[in-house]
């Protein structure tokens, strides 16, 4: 079993749709979880980040981590087609060395 | 400082041929990490520098694999005796010593390796 699960998707969705992207995470240790955004052949960028269990939310982006299920979430409001893209979730830990452990990436598609 | 660089962004080669990567990382950063993703996947961690320190390796990191960090400034990672499952995209990362304690990485673009 991976230590970080992600639905690979890909996901296609319409203009100004409420996105909602997901990832499982099995090493109760992570503290730091963080998601990225990856276009094609680019490398990834960060885009949101957050310290244990609560909400973040910048902009049309919100971000939610839910420790005691091992569960986190992006959401992306009115969405556009500048957002597609892969967005990966990312985490790490204090005790797992200095590695940020990424999850498999799901592709999502904003249709105009 | 524009960020993270990477050469060459594409290698193409041959299999049994030896191939080097260059990252040169945000001029601030003391640490220094290398991944690769292939399609369809995240990135999976190889290896982390702190300075020149090389302080941890992976798993996949085979002994064909060897990377540096002479000086704590740009770092190389070399392939040798290449084989086909090394096509992968090598990426670069760094970050500074508040960041990598988060795990908040920044990436550059990216060395392309395609093993024929």
């Amino acid at each position: 079993q991976k230590e970080v699960e992600q639905d690979p998707g890909p996901l296609s969705v319409p203009e100004g749709a409420i996105v909602s992207l997901n990832c499982t995470y099995s090493n109760s240790a992570f503290q730091y979880f963080m998601w990225y955004r990856q276009y094609s052949r680019k490398g990834p960028e960060l885009l949101m980040y957050t310290y244990s269990s609560g909400n973040k939310e910048d902009g049309r982006f919100t971000a939610q981590v839910d420790k005691s299920s091992k569960y986190i979430s992006l959401f992306i409001r009115d969405s556009q087609p500048s957002d597609s893209a892969t967005y990966l979730c990312a985490m790490s830990s204090h005790t797992g060395g200095f590695k940020t452990i990424f999850g498999a990436g799901t592709r999502l598609f904003v249709k105009a | 400082d524009t960020g993270v660089s990477q050469n060459p962004r594409h290698k193409i080669t041959k299999r049994g041929q030896n191939v080097t990567f260059r990252c040169d990382p945000i001029s601030e950063h003391n640490r220094l990490y290398w991944y690769r993703q292939t399609l369809g996947q995240g990135p999976e961690f190889l290896t982390y520098f702190q300075n020149e320190a090389q302080l941890e390796k992976s798993r996949l990191l085979s002994d064909r694999f060897s990377a540096e960090r002479p000086k704590g400034s740009f770092s190389t990672l070399e392939i040798q005796r290449t084989e086909q499952g090394d096509s992968a995209m090598y990426l670069c990362a760094s970050s500074s010593r508040t960041s990598a304690d988060t795990g908040e990485l920044f990436f550059g673009e990216g060395s392309r390796l395609t093993v024929l």
